[in-house]
């Protein structure tokens, strides 16, 4: 079965840091791009994080870029989301997803979510 | 930036009846456009991609269809399960944005 599981979200204050990771099982990790999407409370989708199956190429919001940044270990079937610099305005669920077009993403498989709140 | 206005935010509609949604990019994005289905609590996913073309499982009783800037969503019949929220979402370039978002709600 294909299927994505987020981890490591959670309460962080604000300037703080964490690290999101998505493990990958039922298909070829490598073979596909990857991104992450978040959802704040009660409000809609918002595309994060991009990444292709090599990790040659990283794209990046720009609401986080310079603050987030988007890896993937394909060893290990796993990508991450090291983000840094918290504001309130992160808080949301993360989802991962994975991207079965080469050249247009859009994304068929999503993970459960994790959340992040970042307050004092 | 490419932005996404989707239309209505909200509709209220009736188990069997048609529903249709829109979606206009601000600048053309051919047929890069995907749709996706949201319920409360859960992850989206994916229904049409390439504006048209429909994800293995989804009912046919879903239809994408546009190109360039103008997109819609078609749901005909609607189901119980169908009342969901619904985004569209650009693949056309970086940054990918997203539809502010549709909720079909039971009239």
């Amino acid at each position: 079965e294909v299927q994505l599981l987020e981890s490591g979200g959670g309460l962080v204050q604000p300037g703080g840091s964490l690290r999101l990771s998505c493990a990958a099982s039922g298909f070829t990790f490598s073979n596909y791009a990857m991104t992450w999407v978040r959802q704040a409370p009660g409000k809609g989708l918002e595309w994060v994080s991009a990444i292709s199956g090599s990790a040659i190429s990283t794209y990046y919001a720009d609401s986080v870029k310079g603050r987030f940044t988007i890896s993937r270990d394909n060893s290990k079937n796993t990508l991450y989301l090291q983000m840094n610099s918290l504001r309130a305005e992160d808080t949301a669920v993360y989802y991962c997803a994975k991207d079965p077009s080469s050249s247009w993403p859009h994304f068929d498989i999503w993970g459960q979510g994790t959340m992040v709140t970042v307050s004092s | 930036d490419i932005q996404m206005t989707q239309s209505p935010s909200s509709v209220s509609a009736s188990l069997g009846d048609r529903v249709t949604i829109t979606c206009r990019a601000s600048q053309g994005i051919s047929s890069w456009l995907a749709w996706y289905q949201q319920k409360p609590g859960k992850a989206p996913n994916l229904l049409i991609y390439a504006a048209s073309s429909l994800q293995s499982g989804v009912p046919s009783r879903f239809r994408g269809g546009g190109s360039g800037t103008d997109f819609t969503l078609t749901i005909s019949g609607l189901q119980p399960e169908d009342f969901a929220t619904y985004y569209c979402q650009q693949s056309n370039s970086f940054p990918l944005t997203f539809g502010g978002g549709t909720k079909v709600e039971i009239k």
